[in-house]
């Protein structure tokens, strides 16, 4: 089909709620790439699948984020008890084979902790 | 560690001028070298990519080049337009790993 989507575009969250953010990747791609974004800074390597699993989660900062891929792919990005720092744009992006070589950026997710 | 150094941190070209950003690299495992080019509100869009076997790749009026033993690569924008006004994010890929690490960015403006 398209690109990658994302939903929500925008999302504000209270210091301590759990937020959920989702990817649509392209059709048929293999690999799903999860990276946030700080305000002038290049996106940071989160977590990778192939098809459904999970096989690099090295950049998730904290136990309290959480991603998912469950069919192999729509994929959600799970943030427990959010806080202040992690208030980021969430970039998720796609690749058509498992060597993850030309990735297709989704528009992101801003998040806002207050 | 950032491992992708990334330079100048903005830059102002006139319309038609030569816009240049360069990048440098530290882990000399990195095999594969994409540009992306991300408007405000957007995510990034790959421009061009090279590997290293090759020390020169044109695109239009993108063209990057590489300099392997010097852990260089740089981006050239010829005849640079106002819509090419944006932020550039140079990257860089290890074989045994399939995220990309990037660098932090040039905010390009492009005057008319």
């Amino acid at each position: 089909g398209a690109g990658v989507s994302q939903s929500p575009r925008y999302k504000v969250a209270k210091r301590g709620q759990d937020v959920a953010l989702r990817c649509d990747p392209i059709s048929g791609h293999v690999s799903l790439f999860w990276y946030q974004q700080a305000l002038g800074q290049g996106p940071e390597f989160l977590t990778y699948f192939q098809n459904e699993a999970q096989l690099d989660k090295s950049g998730l900062p904290s136990d309290r984020f959480f991603a998912e891929r469950p069919e192999g792919s729509v994929s959600t990005l799970k943030i427990q008890r959010t806080q202040q720092e992690d208030s980021a744009v969430y970039l998720c992006a796609s690749s058509l084979d498992f060597r993850g070589g030309e990735q297709y950026f989704g528009p992101g997710t801003r998040l806002t902790v207050t | 560690q950032q491992q992708v150094k990334q330079s100048p941190q903005s830059l102002i070209v006139q319309k038609g001028g030569i816009s240049i950003i360069n990048c440098a690299y530290e882990n000399t495992a990195f095999d594969y070298f994409p540009w992306y080019q991300q408007f405000p509100g957007k995510g990034p869009a790959l421009l061009i990519a090279i590997r290293p076997d090759v020390s020169e790749k044109k695109e239009g009026r993108f063209t990057i080049s590489f300099n392997k033993s010097a852990k260089q690569f740089s981006l050239h924008i010829m005849d640079s337009q106002p819509g090419d006004s944006a932020t550039y994010f140079c990257a860089a890929r290890r074989g045994s790993a399939r995220q990309l690490t990037f660098g932090s960015g040039t905010q390009l403006t492009v005057l008319p």
